[in-house]
């Protein structure tokens, strides 16, 4: 079936950058599927970052965002990853990949999503 | 950014029960509003695409309705596993954007 297997959780320091990753398998990576990244602050409404097509690499950041994340992915790994750079204490939260529940289409909702990424940012 | 509003915030139910969560849209978004599940520590899970669409392998105890601003969830018996936080998400405009989510807890 279906999967989506992220990284393991991570502490980073203010200021650091944080790079999570995403392994997706049961499906072909590259058809033109998009993969997006949201995150969950404690106690937090869930917040899109952005996302990528991992056919043609093309991405769309949120504009909070702009400047400080960077989506990528490796087709020959099947691996999506997310860079969050500049971390500050208000980026602790948890951290998912998701797919669209249609195929290579954005404005649907997201199914299924990664277990996700705790990333803990302290002094 | 479109904002999403959901009511209430948190309400109480028992088993059996009908419930009923609202979401309201900023401005019009169309069809293009997703509900989810959550429970505590766990990814979302989609029931509801495309406002009315149900997810393959969701319980049709779950139905959604609406269109434009204003939409719900309806669950037309409650069920122990059910107790949980849903959310709201248009996908009609950047950023895509998520409600404050309702939390189902037992009475």
């Amino acid at each position: 079936q279906v999967q989506l297997v992220q990284s393991g959780a991570e502490v980073k320091k203010p200021g650091a950058s944080v790079k999570v990753s995403c392994k997706a398998s049961g499906y072909t990576f590259i058809s033109s599927h998009i993969m997006h990244w949201v995150r969950q602050a404690p106690g937090q409404r869930l917040e899109w970052m952005g996302w990528i097509n991992a056919d043609n690499g093309n991405t769309k950041y949120s504009q909070k965002f702009q400047g400080r994340v960077t989506i990528t992915r490796d087709t020959s790994a099947s691996t999506a990853y997310m860079e969050l750079s500049s971390l500050r204490s208000e980026d602790t939260a948890v951290y998912y990949c998701a797919r669209p529940v249609v195929p290579a289409t954005v404005r649907v909702g997201f199914d299924p999503w990664g277990q996700g990424t705790l990333v803990t940012v302290s002094s | 950014d479109i904002q999403m509003t959901q009511s209430p915030s948190s309400l109480s139910a028992s088993v059996g029960d009908r419930v009923t969560i609202t979401c309201r849209a900023s401005q019009s978004i169309g069809f293009y509003l997703n509900w989810y599940q959550q429970k505590p520590g766990k990814a979302p899970k989609l029931l509801i695409y495309a406002a009315s669409s149900l997810q393959s392998g969701v319980p049709s105890r779950f139905s959604g309705t609406g269109s434009g601003t204003d939409f719900t969830l309806t669950i037309s018996s409650l069920q122990l596993e059910d107790f949980a936080t849903y959310s709201c998400q248009q996908s009609y405009s950047y950023p895509l954007t998520f409600g404050g989510g309702t939390k189902v807890e037992s009475k």
